[in-house]
């Protein structure tokens, strides 16, 4: 059964930062890509960065470009969102995915419960 | 690239819920398809266009031509009631429809 689980998530000052973790199991995580996507509150679903198998290629959506680093330790079966110079607009559940297909980073068959990250002063 | 998505839909029990999702030549691009209950995690029920996951009810189905990707839930159920959302992949970045509420009522 695959398995993800975030944690990591908080409340935290404008322009701080935070780490996600995803913790993977129940498949091969080192030859699946994967992929951050988040909700703001009443919100719809927004993509955020995806990041290949071997960690050596990452996509970012343009509003995080920049803040924040996807990256992933395939020895401990874990994904990574490091975020930095949050803003509100950040305020999120950020939901850690893994694709139909080893490769896939566009359609995702499998989600974590997300982790809820409130900036706010 | 922007996708485009009905805000909300309504349709009576044992009908038939289309759901439409426009974007630029999205018919070159493959879609799919996510729903949403209040409170939890998306479900993915239709992907490459047309496909199924295993688990996924027969009673989904899905459709991609021209600007337009569809999702169509025959004979709908109580239970189908939640927010759906479409996405594709377009120059290195996924994008989701705004979602579509349906009611079943």
């Amino acid at each position: 059964e695959v398995l993800l689980l975030e944690s990591g998530g908080g409340s935290v000052q404008p322009g701080g930062s935070l780490r996600l973790s995803c913790a993977a199991s129940g498949f091969t995580f080192s030859s699946s890509a994967m992929t951050w996507v988040r909700q703001a509150p009443g919100k719809g679903l927004e993509w955020v960065s995806a990041i290949n198998a071997g960690g050596t290629t990452t996509y970012y959506a343009d509003s995080v470009k920049g803040r924040f680093t996807i990256s992933r330790d395939n020895s401990k079966s874990t994904l990574f969102l490091q975020m930095e110079s949050l803003t509100a607009g950040d305020t999120a559940v950020y939901f850690c995915t893994k694709g139909t297909s080893p490769a896939a980073i566009d359609s995702f068959a499998f989600w974590g419960q997300g982790t809820k990250v409130v900036v706010s002063s | 690239y922007e996708l485009t998505q009905p805000p909300s839909l309504s349709v009576s029990p044992g009908q038939t819920a289309s759901i439409s999702c426009s974007g630029e030549k999205l018919g070159d691009k493959y879609s799919s398809w996510y729903q949403q209950k209040p409170g939890q995690s998306p479900i993915l029920v239709i992907y490459q266009d047309n496909k199924r996951p295993s688990g996924i009810p027969e009673r989904f189905s899905g459709s991609n031509s021209g600007n337009t990707a569809t999702l169509t839930i025959s004979g709908t159920q109580a239970m189908d009631e939640a927010d759906y959302y479409c996405l594709a992949w377009h120059s290195g970045t996924v994008v989701f429809g705004g979602g579509t509420k349906l009611t079943v009522l």
